[in-house]
């Protein structure tokens, strides 16, 4: 049973876009939404995260938009750039599992120059 | 500094064979992860261990045995490898001790497991 679905599987961005990635969880116990973005060869790295109690959060050209009657939250980038260019994931955790990340199964972004 | 580091980077094995994988984090926080990253980049829960104490235990087979000498490593020894365990293995680390964990999480480079 994935708990957490995301998509696009992939997308495709001109430089000065908007890149757009959604996700929708199955759990109302989950009360931490985070964005993780992956380089090749690297760690997941946190991005950007929002908890149910706020609707929309901003950090830079990265945006979350949440909607908790739906169980849906999406990441927004904005003027997107070549660097980047990676693979996000976009998560779900609650206290009760001890915070281990349940994770959707990532998209892959890339950003034509 | 290297806040959560893992050993090795690679490790290229034989089926049957007995491996281990260390991670180490710097950060003074009290729980860390194992996590699971497969061929199609499917991250999931392994293990969680909170001040060397087991509190997280997925659905994993048993010859896979994480062990932490202290809250600052945590090790996964993996028994009788089979072609299904090739993945990269993901340690992570996480503030807070048992009753107020954080929720930010901060993952190791990855171990690149791959078993012939």
């Amino acid at each position: 049973q994935q708990q957490v679905k995301q998509s696009p599987q992939s997308l495709i961005v001109q430089k000065g876009g908007i890149s757009i990635i959604n996700c929708a969880y199955e759990n109302t116990a989950f009360d931490y939404f985070p964005w993780y973005q992956q380089f090749p060869g690297k760690g997941p790295a946190l991005l950007i995260a929002i908890r149910p109690d706020v609707s929309e959060k901003k950090e830079g050209r990265f945006t979350i938009s949440f909607n908790k009657s739906a169980k849906q939250f999406s990441l927004h980038i904005m003027d997107s750039q070549p660097g980047d260019s990676a693979t996000y994931f976009c998560a779900a955790s609650m206290d009760t599992g001890r915070r281990a990340l349940t994770f959707g199964s990532g998209t892959r972004l890339q950003v034509q120059p | 500094d290297t806040a959560v580091s893992q050993t090795p980077k690679y490790l290229v094995t034989q089926m049957g064979n007995d491996k281990s994988i260390k991670c180490e984090q710097n950060l003074g926080h009290d729980t860390m992860y194992w996590y699971k990253q497969d061929s199609k980049k499917f991250l999931k829960i392994m293990f969680s261990y909170n001040n060397k104490e087991l509190i997280i235990n997925e659905t994993v087979p048993n010859r896979f045995s994480p062990k932490s000498p202290d809250k600052a490593h945590l090790n996964l020894h993996i028994n009788s490898l089979e072609l299904g365990d090739s993945a990269v293995y993901f340690c992570a680390s996480t503030k807070g001790g048992q009753l107020n964990l954080q929720e930010t999480q901060y993952f190791g480079p990855g171990t690149r497991l791959l078993v012939l």
